[in-house]
Order: C-alpha cells, then sequence, then structure tokens
C-alpha cells in the first residue's frame, strides 16, 4: 500500500532550525513531485513549496525564500523538509504530499500523516 | 499569485439535502491548450489529515462517492454534495495547481443542520 510516513513531534526553540522527513512507500518515488503544506492551529492549508526529484526542480512560496530547503534522497525515497530561523508563528502541522505526477504542478493525491511543530521559548 | 476564495466560510445542511461550495481564482486556471482545469478539491475531516476527492475541476478521485461533485471553468468553480451524509462534515478545500506558487482557499466548513 502506498504511503508517505512521516517524522515525529518537535519541539523547538525561536531562532532554531527544524527538519522534518518523509518516506514513501509502495511506490515509484520518483515519478512524482513532493509538496510541503503547513496547517497552524485551527487554520486553513497554506502551501510552503514542492520538490520533484527527477527534474531537479524546487520552487518556495516567497515568504518562506531564504529559510526553506527542501531536499529529496532517491536511494531512501525520503523527502526533507528544513525550515530556519523558527518563530511562533511557525507553530503548525507540517504534511508532505505527494503530487500525482513530477511535475510541481499537480494535485496532491497522497498525504503523510503530518508533523507537528511546536515553537516556544 | 494566483488567489483562491471560497464562500461561505461554513454551512450547515440538513442530512440527505445538497451542499454547495464555490471557490474562485483571481485569474483563469484554463490551460487552453488542453482545455484543462488545474482545480483540486480536498476534504479534511475533523482530526484527519486532507484528501484528495476532485482534480482536473471536474474529475472524481477514485473510490470517492458520487454524491460529490465538481463544476465550473476559467475562475468559478463549484463542488456539490448531492445527499449530505454525516460522514461528510468536514472543511473543504480548493486548490489551484495552474501555477506556482500552488495555493488553497480558506476553506468552507460543512456541518449536519
Amino acid at each position: 500500500q502506498e504511503q508517505l510516513v512521516q517524522s515525529g513531534a518537535e519541539v523547538k526553540k525561536p531562532g532554531s532550525s527544524v527538519k522534518v522527513s518523509c518516506k514513501a512507500s509502495g511506490g515509484t518515488f520518483s515519478r512524482h513531485s513532493i509538496g510541503w503544506v503547513r496547517q497552524a492551529p485551527g487554520q486553513g492549508l497554506e502551501w510552503m513549496g514542492g520538490i520533484s526529484p527527477i527534474l531537479g526542480k524546487t520552487n518556495y512560496a516567497q515568504k518562506f525564500q531564504g529559510r526553506l530547503t527542501m531536499t529529496a534522497d532517491e536511494t531512501t525515497t525520503t523527502a526533507f523538509m528544513e525550515l530556519s530561523s523558527l518563530r511562533s508563528e511557525d507553530t503548525a502541522r507540517y504534511y508532505c504530499a505527494r503530487g500525482r505526477k513530477q511535475w510541481l504542478e499537480r494535485e496532491y493525491d497522497l498525504w503523510g500523516q503530518g508533523t507537528l511543530i511546536s515553537v516556544s521559548s | 499569485d494566483i488567489v483562491m476564495t471560497q464562500s461561505p466560510d461554513s454551512l450547515a445542511v440538513s442530512l440527505g439535502e445538497r451542499a454547495t461550495i464555490n471557490c474562485k481564482s483571481s485569474q483563469s486556471v484554463l490551460d487552453t491548450s488542453n482545455n484543462k482545469n488545474y482545480l483540486a478539491w480536498y476534504q479534511q475531516r475533523p482530526g484527519q489529515t486532507p484528501k484528495l476527492l476532485i482534480y482536473w475541476a471536474s474529475t472524481r478521485e477514485s473510490g470517492v462517492p458520487d454524491r460529490f461533485s465538481g463544476s465550473g471553468s476559467g475562475t468559478d468553480f463549484t463542488l456539490t454534495i448531492s445527499s449530505l451524509q454525516s460522514e461528510d462534515v468536514a472543511v473543504y478545500y480548493c486548490q489551484q495547481y495552474y501555477t506556482t506558487p500552488l495555493s488553497f482557499g480558506g476553506g468552507t466548513k460543512v456541518d449536519i443542520k
């Protein structure tokens, strides 16, 4: 069964960084893009960016430019999202989601379970 | 950037009745070269992860009940639940994937009246 399994919840200090992993299983990793979407408590979905391993492309939302890095390891079929200079407003559940095809511009047909990141001093 | 605006923010519908959710994009998400609207709908039940319901504005994802339907083109889209069931209580989001940055609507909460 195809699934995306994310790393566990973390509590971070303001100014620090967090790296979330998203392991894909049961499918063909390189045939899909991976997007990262976050959801602050009680709020809606916010697209952060995406990566296409086979196309070698990444795209980040403007608001995260400079502190967001997305990578992917095809040998372990794992995608990573690293967010630096954390602030309290970054407290949210972070989801990875699989794009239907390799392009960044596709719908998300499979989602990870989400990773709760709490930023607090 | 394309801004997605949903309406209403919330609605309450009686069991078995129709629910209609609207989504408007700030610019067209229709690719005239292939006549496809790059618009998806997701359902997020309480405490759960989002689930894809509809893509290409009107194509139902495998396994999605046929009471869910999507329509519209260009900048105006609609998700219709023809006969609301208790398990349909959720927040529904539209998303454009026409161009990066991809973007979601603010969500519409559907409850039972």
